[in-house]
Order: C-alpha cells, then structure tokens, then sequence
C-alpha cells in the first residue's frame, strides 16, 4: 500500500512563473489536506479537500493559490505569479476520515523562487 | 490564540544516551496530541497519540507523556540511536477537527 506521494520533489521557479504541485492520497483515502512549512517554522494548514469539493480553504492566501482534488487524479496546488516569499516546502497529508482521523504525510515539494 | 511551543529548539547528545523533549501547548478545547518525527528532506512520521485522559504512551525506545492540566508533554528518547537525528514536531488538535496545530519542532542530533 504506497503511502501519500507528491511530486515533484523540488521546484524552481522564476517571479511571476506558476507552480503546480501534485499530491495522490493514499489508497481509500478520500480527505486531502495541504500545509505549508516556511524556513525555520511549523507546518501550517493551508486547505482540506474532500473529492470535488473544498472543505476549508481558510488557511490558503486569497490571492494567486488555489487548490483542487478532481474526481479522478491526484489533487494540485496551484500557484500563480510566484514570489519569493512563496518559497517553502509543502506538505500533502491524507486521511480516510474526517473526525480526528489519522493523517498520513507525503515527502512533501520544496519551491525555490528565484 | 491556539499555539504549541517546543523546547528545546536544538540538541545535541552522544549515541545511547538519553533525551527528554517538552511541548507547552494553548490548544483549547483539546482532543489529542501526537509527535511526530520528520527527517530531513521527508514528511513527518506519527510516533504516538494521545487523548487527554491519557498520561503515558510509549512505542519502542519513545515514551511520551502528557499532563493535560498543566498542558504539558514530552519525549523521551531512550538509549538514542545515530538514525534518531530528525525534527520532533509536537502537533495538537483540537475537539473533532481536522486541523493539526504544530510546533516548530526539536532539531536533535546524535553524535556517534
């Protein structure tokens, strides 16, 4: 049973580029959550997904982020007009329920903005 | 504000000794707390959870605690290996949700 994986594993991207990151749960895992882990800081919550809907976005920046986890394929992260301040590394965790359930972690996409 | 503060935030032991890491957290209401240990380059790793009416957990050379009246935990490490060298993130969640409140996590490095 492979566990929650995430690609790519690193990413560089120019000001103003896009960045999209990929995340495919775990198998039988319906709940898709994204963090965020700037240098020197804890991971943050940033979005929960169910398929085809988002759940809680409140922790995603209003502006140029946004996310999705269609029926079928793995769930994007998407950054447009990438600053350097986006650079991080993020985290995917899926999990097969909601209350409390366990959530397992992806290996995670570091993002340079250069 | 819900927050979770680690301590220390970097160590450094020699190969089979002991270590003891603290985790003060604000989280209300609680539901659980776990710790995690995430290496380098990777995704953290669940080590234990607990409720609040528990006191103790331990999974093999890991032994946490929890005092959920002081809001306290720890982890102690015991006969510490060169492969225990990783981040210890303290994450607390709160009742009947989703979203995990981390620590900034221990640095610990074992030295052979």
């Amino acid at each position: 049973n492979a566990g929650v994986m995430q690609n790519p594993r690193h990413l560089v991207r120019r000001r103003g580029q896009e960045a999209r990151l990929r995340c495919s749960p775990m198998k039988g895992h319906s709940h898709v959550y994204w963090y965020r882990q700037l240098p020197e800081e804890g991971l943050k919550f940033m979005v929960y997904l169910q398929k085809e809907n988002i759940i809680d976005e409140s922790g995603m920046p209003k502006e140029r982020f946004s996310a999705e986890f269609p029926k079928e394929g793995p769930s994007i992260l998407r950054i447009q007009q990438v600053v350097r301040g986006d650079s991080a590394a993020y985290f995917c965790a899926s999990s097969q329920n909601q209350d409390g359930g366990e959530q397992y972690f992806g290996p995670g996409t570091r993002l340079t903005v250069t | 504000k819900n927050q979770v503060e680690q301590s220390p935030q970097s160590l450094i032991i020699l190969e089979g000794k002991n270590c003891t890491l603290q985790c003060n957290y604000t989280v209300s209401p609680f539901s659980n707390l776990r710790w995690y240990k995430q290496d380098t380059g990777r995704g953290p790793v669940s080590l234990t959870i607990m409720t609040f009416s528990e006191n103790t957990k331990s999974n093999g050379r890991y032994t946490a605690t929890l005092d959920a009246d002081t809001k306290q935990s720890s982890l102690h490490i015991t006969a510490s290996q060169l492969s225990d060298s990783a981040s210890y993130i303290c994450v607390v969640s709160d009742s009947g949700t989703y979203k995990y409140i981390f620590g900034t996590g221990t640095r610990l490095k074992v030295l052979a």
